[in-house]
């Protein structure tokens, strides 16, 4: 089934460690993005990737990094979390035209304690 | 910067017709979309203008004002798994390429 696959769907993490979501898709999207979502504040992007080789900064960045070594995978890394980083973390794929909608993954819950 | 505003909460009687609007500032304007999310689960697209005026689909009609910066997202019939989160989001296209930004959603509740 064509989609987008989050990993892991739930994770408990210690505060200080390091952490890798990935977020696969199969429908050759070009542009990928990774998304948080807490109470009250709606989506906010973190960061993005328009196609293979390229990211951007998006609106909370900071604390997170990510690549874009081939159009399929964009995993979105904590170096050091903090308990603010707490959230649900959504991965979004597009394709290039203005008019494409995004498609999300399931989301990964992600709590630093 | 963007900016986009939308209602925290609205409450609705099922059957009736219930608007949530959504006002936005940006620059790079290419595009609204809506979607829809239910608790635990992730967002659904519902709609997208780019153009001014109304973009009707079944029981869900989306409308858009560039010049005023300003839409708004139509349900009529209401059901009670309409009971969801509404999300308004913009596109915009600049320097970096397609951004997308979304509002906090409005949570609308459909009563019996």
């Amino acid at each position: 089934i064509a989609g987008i696959t989050q990993a892991p769907t739930s994770q408990i993490l210690a505060a200080g460690r390091r952490m890798t979501l990935r977020c696969t898709q199969d429908m050759r999207h070009n542009a990928m993005y990774w998304y948080r979502q807490d109470l009250g504040l709606g989506l906010r992007l973190i960061h993005y990737s328009n196609t293979a080789g390229t990211t951007g900064k998006g609106e909370v960045p900071d604390g997170y990094s990510v690549s874009r070594a081939n159009t399929d995978d964009f995993p979105l890394t904590l170096a050091s979390a903090v308990p603010s980083q707490t959230s649900v973390y959504f991965c979004a794929s597009s394709e290039d035209r203005g008019s494409s909608p995004l498609h999300f993954g399931n989301g990964t819950r992600l709590t630093v304690t | 910067g963007q900016n986009i505003d939308q209602p925290t909460e609205m409450t609705a009687t099922e059957g009736a017709i219930v608007q949530i609007n959504c006002t936005y500032q940006t620059s790079g304007f290419n595009g609204l979309f809506w979607y829809q999310q239910h608790a635990g689960e992730a967002p659904t697209f519902l709609s997208y203008n780019v153009l001014d005026g109304l973009e009707e689909k079944g029981r869900f009609s989306s409308f858009l004002s560039r010049s005023k910066g300003y839409s708004y997202l139509l349900l009529k019939e209401l059901q009670m798994k309409d009971s969801a989160s509404y999300l308004c989001a913009v596109r915009s296209f600049n320097t970096g390429g397609f951004k997308t930004i979304f509002g906090a959603g409005t949570r609308l509740f459909v009563k019996a």
